[in-house]
């Protein structure tokens, strides 16, 4: 069993619906990142949290500590939201990242 | 800031050739990462720096891979020999500091061994 798993593994959705994205880990951890890859390969930093909520413009990340869970938010899906969202963990007495297999978001018009 | 820059882009290689990928990270951040992807494998944590110490080099593959980081504006990735099973994206990240800190994440280098 995977220390990090995400689900769902791909998700196809339409213009404007809201995505969820979930993420459970197996570990103690100091954080949780949720990373953002572009189709043409880049990764970008959207969050890391360790505790309760954090909000930035139509994404939302929250994470339940004793549950050892985290979601990823996108309300109003657009297009350009399409790319793949990957779950990562600091494990505690460690500094790695440790990642999930990442979910594949298409979003059409 | 420039954000972290990796060269090259696009790497093709043939087989047992030496393959050096480059880092710079942003300035100011005292953690380095390297990461390969793969299709097979995901997302894997090679080796990290902190203070262009190497702290953990657990995820390198085996004794054909290298890393140094002989300042804090420059590390390098070295394979030699390299093989085939290579063939992958290689991504470099800084942070502030090791844990608690965001990543901020290279564009890549894409290699191809032949």
């Amino acid at each position: 069993k995977n220390e990090v798993e995400q689900s769902p593994q791909n998700l196809t959705a339409q213009e404007g619906e809201f995505i969820t994205i979930n993420c459970s880990y197996s570990v103690g951890i100091s954080a949780l990142h949720w990373l953002q890859q572009h189709p043409g390969g880049g990764i970008v930093s959207l969050f890391m949290l360790s505790s309760g909520k954090k909000k930035h413009g139509r994404l939302i990340a929250t994470i339940n500590i004793q549950e050892k869970h985290s979601s990823l938010h996108i309300t109003a899906s657009h297009p350009r939201d399409s790319a793949v969202y990957i779950c990562a963990v600091s494990i505690v007495g460690g500094s790695r990242l440790t990642f999930g297999e990442g979910t594949q978001l298409t979003v059409n018009p | 800031d420039a954000g972290v820059i990796q060269s090259p882009r696009h790497e093709v290689t043939e087989m047992g050739q030496e393959v050096t990928l480059r880092c710079k990270p942003i300035s100011g951040h005292n953690s380095l990462f390297w990461y390969r992807q793969t299709m097979m494998r995901g997302l894997e944590l090679l080796i990290y720096f902190n203070n262009n110490v190497p702290i953990d080099d657990s995820g390198m593959p085996e004794d054909r891979f290298s890393a140094k980081m002989p300042n804090a504006s420059f590390s390098t990735l070295k394979i030699q020999p390299s093989e085939p099973r290579d063939s992958a994206v290689y991504f470099c990240a800084s942070s502030l500091a090791v844990q608690t800190y965001t990543q901020y994440f290279g564009p890549g280098t894409r290699l191809t061994v032949l």
